[in-house]
């Protein structure tokens, strides 16, 4: 089934762990997003990636940073984990055509303690 | 700065008919978009509007005014499956998408 998995579901993450979460999608789409979710807040850009090799920074960057190697895999790695990092972290794709919007993944729930 | 204002909550009947508004400040437009977001799942796709005016699918509908920087999500014969949030975004000028911080909607018998 075409579209984005995101790895692990949930974790519970010691302060000052280092930490990757994982974004693989099988749509082809040359954009894809990292977003956090607070409640009240809405949904945040972490960091962003227009293209395969190209990655820019979204509103909340610090203390997150990511890779593009292919166009399929788009990580999300926190160096060192403090507690305001709890949140639900959705990476999304694009193919650039709006009539159809982004696509999300299913999301990791992720509490440091 | 870049804004997009929806109410918190809202409360409705089944099978009536419910209008969620969004009001946006950004800077530049290139369309709004409207997502379904049913708790501890992933955001979906409802809507996307760049021209002002009414987009119909089904049940849904979502209006476009740009001069006013408005939109409206109308769900029509409301189901106890549309208890969701219902999250306005708009494209900005840089193509990044703006969130609101979502409405919750309440069916209630």
């Amino acid at each position: 089934i075409a579209g984005i998995t995101q790895a692990p579901t949930s974790q519970i993450l010691a302060a000052g762990r280092r930490m990757t979460l994982r974004c693989t999608q099988d749509m082809r789409h040359n954009a894809m997003y990292w977003y956090r979710q607070d409640l009240g807040l809405g949904l945040r850009l972490i960091h962003y990636s227009n293209t395969a090799g190209t990655t820019g920074k979204g509103e909340v960057p610090d203390g997150y940073s990511v890779s593009r190697a292919n166009t399929d895999d788009f990580p999300l790695t926190l160096a060192s984990a403090v507690p305001s990092q709890t949140s639900v972290y959705f990476c999304a794709s694009s193919s650039g055509d709006s009539n159809y919007g982004y696509t999300f993944g299913s999301g990791t729930r992720l509490t440091v303690v | 700065g870049q804004n997009i204002d929806q109410p918190t909550e809202m409360t409705a009947t089944e099978g009536a008919i419910v209008q969620i508004n969004c009001t946006y400040q950004t800077s530049g437009f290139n369309g709004l978009f409207w997502y379904q977001q049913h708790a501890g799942e992933a955001p979906t796709f409802l809507s996307y509007n760049v021209l002002d005016g009414l987009e119909e699918k089904g049940r849904f509908s979502s209006f476009l005014s740009r001069s006013k920087g408005y939109s409206y999500l109308l769900l029509k014969e409301l189901q106890m499956k549309d208890s969701a949030s219902y999250l306005c975004a708009v494209m900005d000028s840089n193509y990044q998408l703006i969130w609101g911080a979502g409405t919750k909607l309440i069916i209630k018998p």
